[in-house]
């Protein structure tokens, strides 16, 4: 799976747009573009994913860059309860076997939302 | 909603214990998956299973085992806990293929003292 980079941490005012960039330059066109995020002593959440187009539910927003090479994780309208670390994971698709189901699990962007 | 469920949220165990972790799902997942979280180390992936009775090792499996008899339990096996095993679990469940998500539990602190 293609590796990705993010920053370590992120500060966002509360009830404004959270932006969180992410690199994976080595992408491939089978390979999905995930998004996680972890709350202190919980258990990760799914918010969102993508493979070209971007992607938007009830959570947030994904915008993928034309050549994938990049995406950006979008909350619209932060607050305290979105203070989470955030993690990027690239997936391979269409690839049957037990070897396609693994989703390996980065440092993740540290993001904290300032009242 | 998905429910993945472990069954203890805190757990300490003496070192040579035998210690099982338990992880049930209620959405007739096909695939279920351990991973331990270490601060510094982020999630690593120990064991999962993508069918009843079959399991692959993932990238930790050293001192672990892992039990699937039912499609929607899925058990960790600590043969003899050491304390280098303290450390936070958390058990995943998702539906085949690559286009669906995972659904994580809450997790089993575990301090094997």
């Amino acid at each position: 799976d293609a590796k990705t980079t993010q920053p370590p941490s992120m500060d966002c005012a509360e009830g404004r747009a959270a932006n969180l960039p992410c690199n994976h330059s080595t992408i491939s066109g089978n390979e999905y573009v995930y998004w996680y995020r972890q709350i202190h002593s919980q258990g990760p959440q799914y918010i969102i994913h993508g493979l070209k187009n971007n992607e938007t539910n009830e959570m947030a927003s994904l915008i993928i860059t034309e050549d994938r090479k990049s995406s950006t994780l979008i909350l619209p309208h932060a607050t305290l309860r979105d203070t989470a670390v955030y993690y990027c994971i690239v997936r391979l698709a269409g690839v049957s076997g037990a070897g396609s189901y693994q989703l390996t699990f980065g440092k993740g962007t540290k993001l904290s939302v300032i009242p | 909603d998905v429910k993945v469920t472990q069954s203890s949220r805190y757990l300490v165990k003496r070192t040579g214990e035998k210690v099982f972790l338990e992880c049930v799902q209620d959405m007739d997942h096909e695939n279920m998956f351990w991973y331990r979280q270490d601060p510094g180390l982020g999630l690593r992936l120990i064991y999962f299973s993508y069918d009843v009775k079959m399991k692959e090792k993932g990238d930790i499996p050293e001192g672990y085992s892992v039990s699937r008899e039912k499609k929607e339990r899925f058990s960790l096996i600590l043969e003899s806990a050491s304390t280098n095993q303290t450390s936070m679990y958390l058990c995943a469940s998702s539906a085949s293929g690559a286009n669906y998500g995972y659904t994580f539990g809450s997790g089993t602190r575990l301090t094997v003292v």
